[in-house]
């Protein structure tokens, strides 16, 4: 079944750096691919995704890419900002409503902005 | 408001003593599931239903069970818990799965087994 891995674990930058979180996954068959962050205690919320017929796409400070090639997928997220220190998630599915198309999740990166 | 509501938000139970957490939405969403995060080990799924009465085994079903008489709830049930299935668990529900509509979870209920 589809597997997704996740780099790294957890990372640290100074507030106004780049922040980079990469994911690949094994099934290529995949064609749905959200990022969702986890701020302490609270629940996961959806903040971009992207289809497997887009390349790139970005929203304000925050972007994602999409390989295809190489089966892997990244998060960007510039001119960091301390709430933007929480648990990032990847995830990718197939995407088959009647079949489950149910997402599979990536373990997940601490992001810590310092001030 | 569109939500997700789970219950309870903290449980601490002793080892093989039966247990339900609920889980109700209000957005009419045909596509429910449960998933457990643990540390390390980011979200699992561990069961999903696409409709009324249809459900299917996520990635880690063992010890849970669940149900779908209605459209709106979705319980998820420990007949036998376990200390190792002390975890954080979200209930979600999303209009088609992962097919690219969002997916809402609730808040999360945190389970201590002893």
């Amino acid at each position: 079944g589809e597997n997704v891995e996740q780099h790294p674990s957890t990372l640290s930058v100074q507030e106004g750096d780049s922040a980079v979180i990469k994911c690949t996954y094994s099934d290529s068959a995949s064609n749905y691919f959200p990022w969702y962050k986890q701020e302490l205690g609270k629940r996961p919320q959806l903040i971009i995704d992207i289809r497997s017929n887009v390349g790139e796409k970005k929203d304000q400070r925050i972007a994602v890419t999409l390989n295809k090639t190489a089966k892997h997928f990244s998060l960007h997220i510039t001119e960091t900002q301390p709430e933007d220190s929480a648990v990032y998630f990847c995830a990718a599915s197939k995407g088959i409503y009647n079949q489950g198309g149910k997402l599979i999740f990536g373990q997940g990166t601490e992001l810590s902005v310092k001030p | 408001e569109a939500q997700v509501t789970q219950n309870p938000r903290y449980l601490i139970t002793v080892t093989g003593k039966k247990l339900t957490v609920t889980c109700s939405q209000n957005m009419n969403h045909e596509y429910m599931s449960w998933y457990r995060q643990d540390p390390g080990l980011g979200l699992r799924q561990i069961y999903y239903s696409m409709n009324v009465e249809v459900t299917d085994k996520g990635d880690v079903p063992e010890g849970y069970k669940v149900s779908r008489k209605e459209k709106r709830n979705f319980p998820l049930i420990l007949e036998s818990p376990s200390p190792n299935q002390t975890s954080l668990y979200f209930c979600a529900s999303s209009s088609q799965g992962g097919t690219g509509n969002t997916i809402y979870f609730g808040e999360g209920s945190w389970l201590t087994v002893v």
